[in-house]
């Protein structure tokens, strides 16, 4: 079965610092990945999406960036924090097509 | 005008009650529509899709009117555990799912 593993859970990170948050997808092969922002008492935000390895389009330019070195691994980074970077991260994948997306259990990032 | 768009609520009933969310989108070339539910400080799950037919899993029942760009969510019976934010969600046809802002339910004993 397929699983998505998403880390660290909950992180404290000073202004200025760098970030990188990971996501991996166990159990499919070329899925779509996703990275999703949620800030306090608000939607759902798309920042990045993947078709495929290296394959990166950005929804929102801001401070952050997103890789995918592996077909199965999407990460999230940033060289200087900033205090509006501070939200709730989700990791998502789907095969392509019409099915729904599976989220992992989300990182909550405060920026101090 | 936001792509999906929800009452974001909250709702608040007691238990036993039916409770309807409704959702407009505005990207006629949407195929796809989901209901996702969220509790607190946790990751949205897939609650059920919606297809062109209308469609019920126990004591939920989706329905979607294209012509209207409308979508629903009926929850019949509601249950305590019932209390979450219930996301409506439209497949923009570009590989992303756009998701509303999300709509409060709060069920009392």
């Amino acid at each position: 079965s397929q699983t998505i593993h998403q880390w660290p859970a909950t992180l404290v990170q000073p202004v200025g610092s760098p970030l990188s948050l990971e996501c991996t997808v166990e159990g499919t092969s070329n899925p779509n990945l996703y990275w999703y922002r949620q800030a306090a008492g608000r939607g759902l935000q798309l920042l990045f999406y993947s078709v495929g390895i290296g394959q990166i389009s950005s929804e929102v330019p801001q401070n952050l960036s997103a890789s995918r070195p592996q077909d199965r691994q999407f990460i999230l980074s940033s060289k200087k924090l900033l205090l509006s970077d501070s939200g709730f991260y989700l990791c998502a994948w789907r095969v392509s097509g019409v099915t729904g997306y599976t989220f992992g259990s989300g990182t909550r990032l405060t920026v101090v | 005008r936001k792509e999906v768009e929800q009452d974001p609520g909250p709702f608040n009933v007691p238990e036993g009650a039916t409770v309807a969310f409704n959702c407009t989108y505005s990207n006629s070339a949407s195929q796809s529509f989901f209901w996702y539910r969220q509790d607190c400080r946790k990751e949205p799950k897939l609650l059920m899709s919606v297809y062109s037919s209308g469609n019920e899993d126990g004591r939920f029942t989706a329905q979607l009117n294209r012509a209207s760009q409308y979508i629903s969510l009926l929850i019949r019976d509601s249950k305590l555990s019932d209390s979450a934010t219930y996301l409506c969600v439209a497949d923009n046809q570009g590989g992303k799912l756009i998701f509303g802002q999300g709509t409060e339910l709060s069920v009392k004993p």
